[in-house]
């Protein structure tokens, strides 16, 4: 069985400042890994997509994330945060039938 | 290309009634999964299609089905409605073989509120 559990459900950051939202997962295979974004009242749009060509991945608007399969870990960040960060993020792991998405976290950005 | 677009955009219904939610893939996609999110909640996966057919469904009572036509418009029909229904209800599409767990396209959600 997959679990995705993401560490944080709040991160503050000022605008300027790096981004860190952490990830694990929990897979019996190497799973593909998603982080997607969820702006207020909108639907979730892919930011960046694992599957093994290489650890690091590179996303849009600035985001990437790394891949560590000793820490099961996929953590996302960006080295400045911008005031339009500000959203919903949820990793998700995916393989099979189904994609699962972790509880979320909410990126707030202070000016 | 058009993306992933859903309807109606809100929902209020009462308990004991039923629902039909829609959703247009993008141009070209031939799987469709839809999924429940909960307030302050991650999205939960209810069932997929593939060609018409279900593919695959998560831990959701009978009560919610779901069609696939051959256009791969889709939509999700709930039974019943419970409070615990009320929800924001996402499609997301994508291509490629029964099974495969290609990138998917969600649309803006369908937001039901039960009362």
């Amino acid at each position: 069985a997959q679990s995705v559990t993401q560490l944080d459900s709040h991160v503050s950051v000022s605008e300027g400042t790096p981004v860190l939202l952490r990830c694990n997962y929990s897979s019996s295979y190497s799973p593909s890994l998603f982080w997607y974004v969820q702006h207020p009242n909108k639907g979730l749009q892919l930011l960046l997509k694992y599957t093994s060509a290489a650890t690091l991945v590179k996303g849009i608007n600035g985001f990437e994330a790394e891949f560590k399969k000793s820490e099961t870990s996929f953590h996302l960040t960006k080295p400045s945060a911008h005031m339009s960060d500000a959203a919903e993020y949820f990793c998700a792991a995916g393989g099979g039938f189904k994609t699962i998405f972790g509880a979320g976290t909410r990126l707030f950005v202070k000016a | 290309e058009t993306g992933v677009t859903q309807s109606p955009t809100h929902l209020i219904k009462t308990r004991g009634q039923q629902v039909t939610l829609r959703c247009s893939s993008q141009s070209g996609h031939n799987t469709v999964s839809w999924y429940q999110q909960a307030l302050g909640q991650g999205p939960q996966f209810i069932f997929q299609y593939y060609r018409e057919e279900e593919n695959g469904r998560g831990n959701f009572p009978p009560r919610f089905s779901g069609l696939q036509f051959p256009n791969y418009s889709s939509e999700l029909n709930v039974n019943a409605l419970e409070l615990d229904d009320s929800a924001l209800y996402l499609c997301a599409s994508s291509f490629g073989l029964a099974g495969s767990q290609e990138t998917q396209y969600f649309g803006p959600g369908t937001r039901l509120l039960v009362l």
